[in-house]
């Protein structure tokens, strides 16, 4: 069975980078099957898809925050990353990586971390 | 690009049914996951591709899609299922995920 485990700094500076790590165990982030992915929930709020990323390296990110994400893999160490840069308080939340499975074109969210909670404060 | 708009709040007395729903334009031509958040958790998925239901989830739940919205169902409804419910699309049109606002699901 899969687990995903989100690590990262819990405090980042206004107008710093956030960079967060997803460890993938029980599953390889280049198995084709499957696509990984980054959502947000800032407090007391809903679900905020950030990006996915394909083990081929094939990125789809949401267009709100589209020019200060990025999202990459390392086949190695099984890990997927997550850097947003210049960050403001809005970018209070906390970070979940999942596994997407895809079917017919369509995704889902199959498997979940359980989440990090990411403060941008001065 | 595409919105999906769900009731903030569904309140229901156990054993009674709980309908939830997720309204789109012409959402019968996408397809809909729904997830269920209890409150410090993540969400899991509990109805997959309209109407599929992963292992490990009740039958009591159930999904339909038809015309503008597409509804969660959840018969017999258990104290346990007191949580946030959010229903998701791949809108292929963007190429993004897209969620609904969340229904926070009460029971009485």
């Amino acid at each position: 069975q899969v687990q995903l485990q989100e690590s990262g700094p819990g405090l980042v500076k206004p107008s710093q980078t956030l960079s967060l790590t997803c460890t993938v165990s029980g599953d390889s982030i280049s198995n084709d099957k499957y696509y990984w992915s980054w959502i947000r929930q800032s407090p007391g709020k809903g679900l905020e898809w950030i990006g996915l990323v394909y083990s081929g390296g094939k990125t789809y990110y949401n267009a709100s925050l589209k020019s200060r994400v990025l999202l990459s893999g390392d086949t190695s160490k099984s890990q997927v990353f997550l850097r947003l840069n210049s960050v403001t308080a809005a970018d209070t939340a906390v970070y979940f990586c999942a596994r997407l499975v895809s079917k017919f074109g369509d995704f889902y969210f199959e498997s979940w971390g359980q989440g990090t909670l990411v403060t941008v404060s001065s | 690009s595409y919105v999906l708009t769900q009731p903030p709040s569904v309140a229901v007395a156990p054993g009674k049914t709980a309908t939830i729903t997720c309204g789109g334009n012409n959402i019968r031509s996408k397809i809909v996951h729904w997830y269920q958040q209890r409150p410090g958790q993540a969400p899991v998925v509990v109805i997959y591709f309209d109407g599929d239901r992963p292992s490990g989830i009740p039958e009591r739940f159930s999904g339909s899609n038809s015309g503008n919205t597409a509804t969660l169902t959840i018969n017999k409804v258990e104290a346990g299922d007191e949580a946030d419910y959010y229903c998701q699309v791949w809108d292929s049109t963007d190429d993004h995920v897209v969620f609904g606002g969340g229904t926070k699901l009460t029971v009485l």
